[in-house]
């Protein structure tokens, strides 16, 4: 059983362009989540997503930012117009059902952007 | 506000040796989670302890959890140059989890 998915393992961008992020979850994993990491910090929740619904984004910024999840293929992070402030680590996690009491999330090996 | 905040935020101890790093919060939680982190690496899953759980264990691994104080710690026993890490606490809720700075430890051969 693979893990959590995610490509490209680095991303390069320049200033205005776009970057999409993809994220397989674990088989059978219907819950997604997208963190994101800033250097020497913890991660930050952006959006969980679940099969064709965003259920909650309140951590993601207002604007240039938007997640999906398709009926097939894998979650979607995409940035648009890039700045450099977006360069960090954007990681995905996964888990069977919503992580109420007992699910644990399990990580992707997360997308590094770097944008020029 | 995080909700994980650990302490002390780096450690530097001999192979051998334990290691202990300590995690706050500020809410009511579900649970509490562990997980490392290797320089580059996607992060780990360590162990959960729920709410209604004092202490658990896992290998090497010792966490309590003192919902009074809203605390909680990790400890690695017999520590080894691969336990070379950042560890992060992480509480549980409103379907996310909530992670604090974390943990550098740095096992020396």
């Amino acid at each position: 059983n693979a893990g959590v998915m995610q490509n490209p393992r680095h991303l390069v961008r320049r200033r205005g362009q776009e970057a999409r992020l993809r994220c397989s979850p674990m088989k059978g994993h219907s819950h997604v989540y997208w963190y994101r990491q800033l250097p020497e910090e913890g991660l930050k929740f952006m959006v969980y997503l679940q099969k064709e619904n965003i259920i909650d984004e309140s951590g993601m910024p207002k604007e240039r930012f938007s997640a999906e999840f398709p009926k097939e293929g894998p979650s979607i992070l995409r940035i648009q117009q890039v700045v450099r402030g977006d360069s960090a680590a954007y990681f995905c996690a996964s888990s069977p059902r919503a992580s109420g009491y007992t699910d644990t999330q399990y990580f992707g090996p997360g997308t590094r952007l770097t944008v020029l | 506000s995080q909700q994980g905040e650990e302490d002390p935020q780096a450690l530097s101890i001999q192979e051998g040796e334990n290691a202990t790093m300590n995690c706050s919060y500020k809410t009511s939680i579900n649970n509490l989670q562990w997980y490392r982190q290797n320089s580059g690496r996607g992060l780990v899953h360590l162990i959960l302890i729920r709410s209604n759980e004092r202490e658990k264990h896992s290998g090497r691994l010792r966490v309590t959890l003192d919902t009074s104080k809203k605390s909680s710690s990790l400890l690695i026993t017999a520590s080894r140059a691969a336990d070379t890490a950042s560890y992060f606490c992480a509480t549980s809720g409103n379907n996310r989890l909530a992670f604090g700075k974390g943990n550098q430890v740095v096992v020396i051969p």
